[in-house]
């Protein structure tokens, strides 16, 4: 079976600040690891992913993501936050090695970030 | 980039009645689009993963008699919520995957808020 857990609700953060959003998986075989962000009412919009190679990944709106393997996490970085990066986040898993094609979620984060 | 389109965006019925969510991939061809559901606060559900051509792929407690999937192209599949209750009240997103690499992101459409009276 696979799993993320997002140990966070709610992270809080100020403008210009850096940002990380939690994330820890569970697969048997080899991690596939996603990140999505949802503004309201709307669908998710894929940010960044991690399949094979540099631990650390770089996606959209300057958000990035490393993979560490022995803590099995896969945490959502930005250098300096913007009161626009405020949505709520989604960590996601596939394995690997298994034929299930749809991803598992996590629980989310909502990111608010106060100017 | 791919674009995966759902229609209606907000729909509000009443109890007994049947809905119909479409989702159509407008610039790539899906073999497979999966339907979520997203209750307030919550993270996103697997309900069924809809196959082009053959029957869903339903997750254990969904329902299939009452969260009919057809995906009768390679750009559309729908739900259908029949005889629908309150409870069926939700945040409903599909999404799909371009190409036939299963790495590659699923890129999801805007949703659907159903609201049964």
């Amino acid at each position: 079976a696979q799993s993320v857990a997002q140990p966070e609700d709610q992270v809080n953060v100020a403008e210009g600040n850096p940002l990380t959003v939690k994330c820890t998986y569970s697969v048997s075989g080899n991690p596939y690891l996603f990140w999505y962000v949802q503004y309201p009412n709307r669908g998710l919009q894929f940010l960044l992913k991690y399949i094979t190679g540099d631990n650390l990944v770089k996606g959209s709106y300057g958000f990035e993501a490393e993979f560490n393997k022995s803590q099995t996490s896969f945490h959502l970085k930005k250098p300096s936050a913007l009161v626009s990066d405020s949505a709520l986040y989604f960590c996601a898993v596939r394995d690997g090695r298994t034929g299930r094609r749809a991803l598992t979620f996590g629980s989310g984060t909502r990111l608010q970030v106060q100017p | 980039g791919a674009v995966v389109s759902q229609h209606p965006s907000r729909v509000i019925c009443k109890s007994g009645t049947s809905v119909k969510i479409e989702c159509r991939s407008l610039d790539f061809q899906a073999t497979t689009m999966f339907w979520y559901r997203q209750f307030p606060k919550q993270s996103l559900m697997l309900m069924a993963t809809s196959n082009e051509g053959s029957k869903a792929t339903y997750e254990q407690g969904v329902e299939k008699d009452k969260f009919l999937i057809n995906h009768a192209s390679l750009t559309l599949s729908t739900l259908t919520v029949t005889s629908a209750h309150p409870e069926d009240s939700s945040f409903y997103i599909c999404s799909a995957r371009p190409g036939t690499g299963v790495n590659s992101p699923l890129h999801f459409g805007n949703g659907t808020r159903l609201t049964v009276t």
